[in-house]
């Protein structure tokens, strides 16, 4: 069964910096892309970032464009987000999601369990 | 930027039941880019269709895709109890590469 275990959550002032860690495990996790996709308290699902299956192609949303970084490690079948001049409406369970091939592929097939980022002065 | 929206915001229905979904997109979709996901309270999203009519692996019969363009559907046949939940429409743009969400419509006990 497809793993993903989400890490690096916390409570954090506005300006800081988090990097979220996502380690994967079942599935060849170079064979996919990946993404990360936020949920802001009571409020609906938002894509945030996908990156391609070797690390060379990134993609964004607006909202983080500039700010967020996704990059992924091969070797240790792991993908991060640096989160960089955070802002109150970043505040949001992070998910990490897998896409069904890859960075072109159109759904997500399997969620981590989310980790929670709260920017709160 | 494609937007979907999604009726009704709530859907109060009895075990047994029929539901409709509707997912609309401010411009013309194509079918193998809509996928529908189903979350539970505390719980990570879940696949249920993809390419608008495909059933993820495990998902339960009673639950259908149909649609077209920029009008989709969801469709569960007889709700069971742990159907009741939040369901999001998604769609992927391949220019520029984008994935965006419905705001879900929530399914809950009547």
């Amino acid at each position: 069964e497809v793993q993903l275990l989400e890490s690096g959550g916390n409570l954090l002032q506005p300006g800081g910096s988090l990097r979220l860690s996502c380690t994967a495990s079942e599935f060849t996790f170079t064979s996919y892309g990946m993404s990360w996709v936020r949920q802001a308290p009571g409020k609906g699902l938002e894509w945030v970032s996908t990156i391609n299956t070797i690390g060379a192609a990134t993609y964004y949303a607006d909202s983080v464009k500039g700010r967020f970084t996704i990059s992924r490690d091969n070797s240790k079948n792991t993908l991060y987000l640096q989160m960089n001049s955070l802002r109150a409406e970043d505040t949001a369970v992070y998910y990490c999601a897998k896409l069904s091939g890859g960075s072109g592929s159109p759904h997500f097939d399997y969620w981590g369990q989310g980790t929670l980022v709260t920017v709160s002065s | 930027e494609i937007v979907l929206t999604q009726s009704p915001g709530t859907l109060s229905l009895s075990p047994g039941e029929r539901a409709t979904l509707s997912c609309r997109a401010s411009q013309s979709v194509s079918s193998s880019y809509l996928a529908w996901y189903q979350q539970k309270p505390g719980q990570a999203p879940r696949l249920l269709i993809y390419g608008a009519s495909s059933r993820a692996t495990g998902i339960p019969d009673r639950f259908s895709g149909s649609g077209s363009g920029t009008d989709f559907t969801l469709t569960i046949s007889r709700l069971e109890p742990e159907d009741f939940a939040v369901y999001y429409c998604q769609q992927f743009g391949s220019s520029p590469r984008a994935w965006t969400f419905g705001q879900g419509t929530k399914v809950e006990i009547k």
